[in-house]
């Protein structure tokens, strides 16, 4: 079965400064890659997403890289600020049910 | 309109009791999912289905079981509880096949068991 792996686990970064989160995933049949934020109690919330088809996707100070080949993709959030600070999931999702597979999650700390 | 709710919050069983996760949507989504979260960890899916008659196992499907009679709810149950099974469950929802975003992901609230 698929198996994402992801990194690092934590992250600690300045107001301001750029964070990336990189994973990698080992079915070439994936062809949908989301990411999810989630604060303490909370639930995964969707903040941006690519398909196989894209090599790259931003909204606003979040974007999202993917490599095919490499198989692997990447969060890059700009500009951070405090409240970005959560865990952060990377998945990835085959056609069948849909489902997705999970990365441990990054845990991502701004500082003031 | 609710989107993803999920019943209970929380949740303390004592080994061996059975109970029922309730999960339902509103979305009109026709695929429906289980997952659970244990500390530190990502998610991991239990179950899923694509449509009201259809399940199928996920990953780690083993003490638990569903039926989807209806479009709208997707009941997890647990049979004879272990304190392997503490954790957090999270019922998803996405639209399925046919529709533009087909397999986005929307997430219920979660539930929190704890067995003792």
């Amino acid at each position: 079965g698929e198996n994402v792996e992801q990194h690092p686990s934590t992250l600690s970064v300045q107001e301001g400064d750029s964070a990336v989160i990189k994973c990698t995933y080992s079915d070439s049949a994936s062809n949908y890659f989301p990411w999810y934020k989630q604060e303490l109690g909370k639930r995964p919330q969707l903040i941006i997403d690519i398909r196989s088809n894209v090599g790259e996707k931003k909204d606003q100070r979040i974007a999202v890289t993917l490599n095919k080949t490499a198989k692997h993709f990447s969060l890059h959030i700009t500009e951070t600020q405090p409240e970005d600070s959560a865990v952060y999931f990377c998945a990835a999702s085959q056609n069948s049910g849909y489902a997705l597979n999970f990365g441990k999650g990054t845990s991502l700390l701004v500082t003031p | 309109n609710a989107g993803v709710t999920q019943t209970p919050k929380f949740r303390i069983l004592k080994i061996g009791q059975s109970m029922t996760l309730q999960c339902a949507q509103d979305m009109n989504h026709n695929y429906m999912y289980w997952y659970r979260q244990d500390p530190g960890m990502g998610l991991k899916l239990i179950y899923y289905s694509v449509g009201a008659g259809i399940t199928d196992k996920g990953e780690v499907p083993n003490g638990y079981n569903v039926s989807r009679s209806t479009t709208e709810d997707f009941p997890l149950r647990l049979e004879l509880a272990a304190p392997s099974q503490t954790s957090v469950y999270f019922c998803a929802t996405s639209p399925g096949l046919g529709r533009l975003t087909y397999n986005e992901q929307f997430f219920g609230p979660g539930t929190r068991l704890t067995v003792l």
